[in-house]
């Protein structure tokens, strides 16, 4: 089955350092998604990539996809405290005539120490 | 900028009872989901709606499910006769495209208590 799994699963860091998330999927994918999700609440969207691009940035956020290894990455530049939550890969569940689910993985949570 | 909006935030309920999870979607937006969080688990999809009916549904989203769009601007889930292995957080979500293709932005969230 098509999975996003997400390593590591819990990462703890220094204000300012950079965290990097991992991403590991299954099958063919027309595009990955990046969410955050802080404690106990909503899905905040961060940034899309699709299967032809390799690398997308959006502010601090850098993302990379390797479709050829299955994986993505997301770097956090510069952290903050404010980015304490966890985070979340899903991918676009690909098959023949289209499928509208994303299928998520577990998370990464990420503590940013002050 | 538009958003996801849910109501209620939170919801207790009996076991058996039946609840009904309201949701406003993107006003633009033409396709909708429900997705659902046991607590600390993964995000897992329900279904998806477009043009009023029901375009993909999981395994989950059995016979004590149902959706419904009453009018132009509401999204609603219903469970039927609740069980406690239905507590989780529940998200709608709404995209202008199919297909996962684009982003899906996702609401606050139901928090459900079965007891």
């Amino acid at each position: 089955s098509q999975q996003g799994e997400e390593d590591p699963q819990a990462l703890s860091i220094q204000e300012g350092e950079n965290a990097t998330m991992n991403c590991s999927y299954k099958t063919s994918i027309n595009n990955l998604q990046w969410y955050r999700q802080n404690s106990g609440r909503g899905l905040v969207h961060l940034i899309l990539i699709r299967s032809n691009e390799r690398e997308k940035h959006s502010g601090r956020l850098r993302v990379t996809l390797d479709t050829s290894k299955k994986s993505s990455s997301l770097l956090i530049t510069a952290s903050r405290a404010a980015d304490t939550a966890s985070y979340f890969c899903a991918t676009d569940a690909w098959t023949q005539g289209g499928s509208e689910k994303l299928v998520f993985g577990k998370g990464t949570k990420l503590t940013v120490n002050p | 900028e538009p958003e996801v909006t849910q109501t209620p935030s939170h919801q207790v309920t009996q076991m058996g009872q039946e609840v009904i999870l309201r949701c406003v979607p993107i006003s633009n937006h033409l396709y909708f989901y429900w997705y659902r969080q046991i607590l600390g688990q993964k995000v897992e999809f329900l279904v998806s709606f477009y043009n009023n009916e029901i375009s993909e549904k999981s395994e989950i989203f059995d016979d004590q499910f149902s959706v419904e769009r009453p009018d132009g601007s509401n999204f609603t889930l219903k469970i039927r006769s609740t069980k406690l292995e239905d507590s989780a957080m529940y998200f709608c979500a709404s995209s202008e495209a199919p297909y996962a293709r684009e982003t899906q932005y996702f609401g606050p969230g139901t928090r459900l208590l079965v007891l």
